[in-house]
């Protein structure tokens, strides 16, 4: 497909389980994120990588988080240990570039539903 | 620390009328702003942009307005359509990254 696309779309594990969560990004897009929304909230920054490299990654929330894109292409979110207050939409975004001159909009997935019960 | 701040959660307007949804923000160091529009099960999807050095921007329907001495910025949709039933969230980008505010909820009656 053309837009970004996340999976699983809903996953629901118990405390204590670790897991993944895969985006495969826009073709050709550079900058990939990872934004995590609560409900009633808005999406929250956790982690920025610009090709390969993870640029920032001061949003994840402790080290029970990690994230990758060994291919500078597809990138996944690891969970550690889950908590009960993981529970959200985890939502991944791809745009063409990052840096300055860029207008900042950025093309968002469906995001992966995560339960922890 | 919230830079983005919306704080209608929501809102309700007549078919055919204006909707007026707001945001204030509070770092100066933010370049472009942002307006996102969500339908449930979605991710958000980009509808207006205005730069820091620009005052109005329009595009259809969709106009954004900028106040930077306020800190403040307006989303004016006109006339209101029943597909414009959706979350608005308000964006704001430093260099790379997008702060959100959480969001207003709109509901278009007929």
């Amino acid at each position: 497909g053309a837009g970004v696309s996340q999976t699983p779309s809903n996953k629901v594990t118990e405390k204590g389980k670790y897991v993944e969560l895969r985006c495969d990004p826009i073709s050709g897009h550079t900058a990939l994120y990872w934004y995590r929304q609560s409900l009633g909230q808005g999406p929250e920054f956790l982690i920025y990588f610009q090709g390969t490299g993870a640029a920032d990654d001061s949003g994840l929330p402790n080290d029970r988080f990690f994230a990758v894109r060994p291919e500078g292409s597809v990138s996944t979110l690891k969970i550690q240990r889950t908590e009960r207050g993981d529970s959200a939409v985890y939502l991944c975004a791809s745009s063409t570039s990052g840096g300055p001159g860029h207008t900042g909009e950025l093309f968002f997935g469906e995001g992966s539903r995560l339960t922890v019960l | 620390d919230q830079q983005v701040k919306q704080n209608s959660p929501s809102l309700s307007v007549q078919e055919g009328r204006i909707s007026i949804l707001n945001c204030d923000y509070t770092n100066s160091m933010f370049d472009y702003f942002l307006w996102y529009k969500k339908y449930p099960a979605e991710g958000p999807t980009f509808l207006i942009s205005i730069s820091s050095i620009k005052d109005k921007n329009e595009d259809g329907r969709f106009t954004v307005f900028l106040n930077k001495s306020a800190k403040h910025l307006s989303l004016h949709i006109v006339p209101s359509q029943p597909g414009d039933s959706a979350v608005y969230f308000c964006a704001a980008r430093d260099d790379y990254k997008l702060s959100f505010g959480a969001g207003t909820t709109v509901t278009v009656r007929a």
